[in-house]
């Protein structure tokens, strides 16, 4: 299996900031990774495709890079509604498998 | 718009299976794959395995030995079927679909709490 290693954990941070969140591939995996938004209680919810392929309707402050081991989430501007957990997914093979999960907290 | 709702009961015993449907409203079952994954309380998610329209499905090697995963076209349904369970099947239960066999999940249900416990 492809484990993910996904960091931080958690962090704090204020409206208006940047925040950035890593996912690292046990293997390459070309660009097959996906970033999610989740809330408690509500349907987890895809940010990017393809490492760096915005989904429609997601704004523009959400992006994506990297390819084969190094994957990266940058909230440019912070706002309220994105305090949330965000988890990476690696569907280059199966099991499919998931990152740890970054809880985004206000500071 | 595509919807999926998880629905099943939330407290199953010990060694008991476990049984789950995925309703999909606001559009038919089709060419697409439908997955089941759980996230057990404060840990990572899991993808547990899917079935495709044509029947076929794939699990989790991990899983494989007590899952099964069907499907009721005729009703827009799709289940999970977990045998032999333990306090470590405690999780909330997530459908999704994918339209690739080498996609990621673009659509995912809410969530379902299922704790093991007698």
């Amino acid at each position: 299996d492809i484990q993910m290693t996904q960091s931080p954990s958690s962090l704090s941070a204020s409206v208006g900031d940047r925040v950035t969140i890593t996912c690292r591939a046990s293997q390459g995996i070309r660009i097959e990774l996906g970033w999610y938004q989740q809330k408690p209680g509500k349907a987890p919810k895809r940010l990017i495709y393809g490492a760096s392929s915005l989904q429609s309707g997601v704004p523009s402050r959400f992006s994506g890079s990297g390819s084969g081991t190094e994957f990266t989430l940058t909230i440019t501007s912070l706002q309220p509604e994105d305090f949330a957990t965000y988890f990476c997914l690696q569907y280059n093979s199966y099991p499919r498998t998931f990152g740890g999960g970054t809880k985004v907290e206000v500071k | 718009q595509v919807q999926l709702q998880e629905s099943g009961p939330g407290l199953v015993k010990p060694s008991e299976t476990l049984s789950l449907t995925c309703t999909v409203s606001g559009g038919s079952i089709t060419h697409y794959y439908y997955n089941w994954i759980r996230q057990p309380p404060g840990k990572g998610l899991e993808w547990i395995g899917y079935i495709y329209y044509d029947g076929s499905t794939k699990y989790n090697p991990s899983l494989e030995s007590r899952v099964t995963i069907s499907m009721d076209t005729s009703n827009d349904q799709f289940s999970l079927k977990l045998r032999s369970v333990t306090a470590a099947d405690t999780a909330v239960y997530f459908c999704a679909t994918h339209l690739g066999y080498r996609d990621g999940f673009d659509l995912w249900g809410p969530g379902t709490v299922v704790t093991v416990s007698s």
